[in-house]
């Protein structure tokens, strides 16, 4: 099993511009998850997916769009990449019970100049 | 709303030193206690778990237990290594909702 994978590994954007970051759980999971992670804050969750064809804004959606495409894949895009958009891009999933843990992704590293 | 504070880091121990790292949360109700890792590089794993009062979760070493007297749910280890050199997590979740604490940077030196 990969667990949750998520591409690219990098990115740089120049600000305006537009791009998707993509996630897939081979795990069966019904819930994921799309979250930031930068200096100092911990991490915010950004949106999120308790099943197939829902989803839900966590604390910090403005700037973001999701979807979700099937029950494997979760997408997260910029539509106008901007500089507070610089952070660490996490994807997770779990069962959403809230007692089970979340299986998180290795990230993606966004730059926006 | 929920919300966690955990100690300030980065904490830095020499190998064999006890550590804690101290957690406490404010919730409606009994939220799910969780420690997560994150090794450099990586994105973060469970460490370990409680789910009630008086739960005491374990993992490699590490324990913590869930005191809904005092709000807490304190990270222990008696002996640490080189290996344990992370950031860790204290996350409550309540209704699959995870408030993360600002996470603890600890270095451990041979």
């Amino acid at each position: 099993n990969a667990g949750v994978t998520q591409t690219p590994k990098f990115q740089v954007l120049k600000t305006g511009q537009s791009m998707t970051l993509q996630c897939a759980q081979d795990m069966n999971h019904n819930s994921m998850y799309w979250y930031r992670q930068d200096p100092g804050m911990g991490l915010r969750l950004i949106y999120y997916s308790a099943s197939e064809g829902t989803t839900d804004k966590g604390e910090v959606p403005n700037g973001y769009n999701v979807s979700r495409l099937n029950k494997r894949e979760f997408s997260l895009r910029l539509e106008s990449a901007a500089p507070s958009q610089t952070s660490v891009y996490f994807c997770a999933s779990g069962l959403g019970t809230g007692k089970n843990e979340q299986f998180f992704g290795p990230g993606t590293r966004l730059t926006v100049l | 709303g929920d919300s966690v504070t955990q100690m300030e880091g980065p904490v830095t121990l020499s190998e064999e030193a006890f550590l804690t790292i101290n957690c406490t949360y404010t919730a409606t109700g009994y939220p799910s206690l969780f420690w997560y890792v994150q090794y450099p590089g990586e994105g973060l794993q469970l460490l370990l778990k409680a789910t009630k009062a008086d739960d005491k979760g374990s993992n490699k070493g590490f324990e913590a237990t869930y005191r809904k007297e005092t709000t807490s749910f304190h990270l222990e280890k008696g002996s640490v290594q080189v290996s344990d050199s992370a950031v860790y997590f204290c996350a409550p979740n309540r209704d699959d909702k995870i408030i993360f604490g600002k996470g603890t940077r600890l270095h451990i030196l041979p």
